[in-house]
């Protein structure tokens, strides 16, 4: 079964930068489009970003683009986003996960959800 | 974009009793490409149903979905203590791919 841990989450002020790592292991990482999905504190699931199996096009929320920047390693299944410029509202908990390639259609619903990592944008 | 609207906000309800939440979308879901997830505190979603109507591998049958075009509707035939969780919609048949703001199921 996939498994999917992030890390890097944590404190960083307003403008400041961070980057977000996922370790996937249990599935073929390298045919499955992987995905950023993130929830503020007490509210509802928000689509971040997305990535095709051999990270040639990625999608972007319009709230994230041209901050944030979705990225893979194959070689090591790792899914990673950086962020900058990071702003108030993006605080957040950073589910990454994947597609359910089986059930959805270009655009993704997902099968597989890691615990989550927490970013807090504060002075 | 596609905005989904979740109804009740708050259920609360007694095990065995049967639960019905509805998910109304702003425009149609193209090919009714909806799903529900279950979410429990503290946890990651859990993916329920896909395609408005079927059940995800290993999810029990006490759990359907059904509708189309813009409403949609989970119901859980008879709650089970393990049951009592959020449950939230996601359109995906629109990009960019969207969620409902969620329905707490609570004990009562």
């Amino acid at each position: 079964e996939a498994h999917l841990v992030e890390s890097g989450g944590g404190l960083v002020q307003p403008g400041g930068s961070l980057r977000l790592s996922c370790a996937a292991s249990g599935f073929s990482f390298n045919t499955n489009v992987m995905n950023w999905v993130r929830q503020a504190p007490g509210k509802g699931l928000e689509w971040v970003s997305s990535i095709v199996p051999n990270g040639g096009t990625t999608y972007y929320a319009d709230s994230v683009k041209g901050r944030f920047t979705i990225s893979r390693d194959n070689s090591k299944n790792t899914l990673s986003l950086q962020m900058n410029s990071l702003r108030a509202e993006d605080t957040a908990v950073y589910y990454c996960t994947k597609k359910a390639q089986d059930y959805c259609s270009v655009i993704p619903c997902f099968d597989f959800w890691g615990q989550g990592a927490l970013v807090a944008v504060s002075s | 974009e596609i905005v989904l609207t979740q109804s009740p906000g708050t259920l609360s309800l007694s095990p065995g009793e049967r639960v019905t939440v509805s998910c109304r979308a702003s425009q149609s879901v193209g090919a009714n490409y909806l799903a529900w997830y279950q979410q429990k505190p503290g946890q990651a979603p859990r993916l329920l149903i896909y395609g408005a109507s079927s059940r995800a591998t290993g999810i029990p049958d006490r759990f359907s979905g059904s509708g189309s075009g813009t409403d949609f509707t989970l119901t859980i035939s008879r709650l089970e203590p393990e049951d009592f969780a959020v449950y939230f919609c996601q359109q995906y048949g629109t990009s960019p791919l969207t969620f409902g703001g969620g329905t707490k199921v609570e004990i009562k």
